[in-house]
């Protein structure tokens, strides 16, 4: 149990254009779910927080106009990066808590996305 | 500043060496504290959590980590070692105060046969 998937693993796209990234927790509900942003070989960074049906909170330093996260239902968040330019190429890796057989404070980590943006 | 630092950047060892990699993190409070592996290529996976209770906690695959709170210390431990440990391993802390997921900086990982 407690799986979180991610959808696309990869997407290479044009400077300039949006690229959205699902996340889903596949046999739980998830109150809340997070994004993080992970460099080449460097550690996970937390970009914002979202609890489902509200505004997600971001980070300091994270641009929320850049990176519009919605959680509108218990299984789905998404992440969209809007007119994406190349340094926003990176791995971006969602994860889930909620009410599983684990405990709440348990987060799920999905496979990531890795995203290039030429 | 909370923060979690890993001492060892990059650990090599040979197969059937013991490991202890380093983790000190710097929030006061209440914490829950956790060990991830990333393999080559895959996803997060979590080795091992320590919530309350007794502070030895094993894990997956032979792990162990001792929570010492004088220390704000949570190393992790393996008796020996084996060349499908080769990964990236993260510490993270978990901040009743903030409830935010912090992650170490990762330590590499390289086991030879």
């Amino acid at each position: 149990g407690a799986v979180v998937s991610q959808h696309p693993s990869w997407v290479i796209c044009k400077s300039g254009t949006s690229v959205k990234i699902e996340c889903r927790s596949l046999d739980f509900q998830a109150t809340t779910m997070f994004w993080y942003r992970q460099f080449p070989k460097q550690s996970l960074m937390l970009m914002a927080t979202s609890n489902e049906g509200s505004k997600a909170t971001y980070e300091q330093g994270v641009e929320k106009d850049k990176f519009l996260i919605n959680h509108a239902s218990l299984t789905l968040s998404t992440l969209t990066v809007t007119s994406a330019h190349p340094e926003d190429s990176s791995f971006y890796i969602c994860s889930a808590r909620g009410q599983t057989s684990g405990s709440y404070n348990e987060q799920f980590f999905g496979p990531g996305t890795r995203l290039t943006v030429l | 500043a909370q923060s979690v630092s890993q001492h060892n950047h990059h650990v090599i060892l040979s197969e059937a060496a013991s490991l202890e990699l380093g983790c000190n993190y710097s929030y006061g409070g209440t914490v829950n504290l956790f060990w991830y592996v990333q393999y080559p290529g895959q996803h997060l996976q979590l080795l091992l959590k320590y919530f309350s209770g007794d502070p030895l906690v094993k894990g997956i695959k032979g792990f162990e980590a001792e929570f010492i709170k004088s220390k704000f210390s949570f190393n992790l431990r393996k008796p020996s070692v084996q060349w499908s440990d080769t990964a990236e391993y993260f510490c993270a802390v978990l901040s009743y105060n903030t409830d935010k997921l912090i992650f170490g900086t990762g330590t590499r990982l390289q086991v030879f046969p």
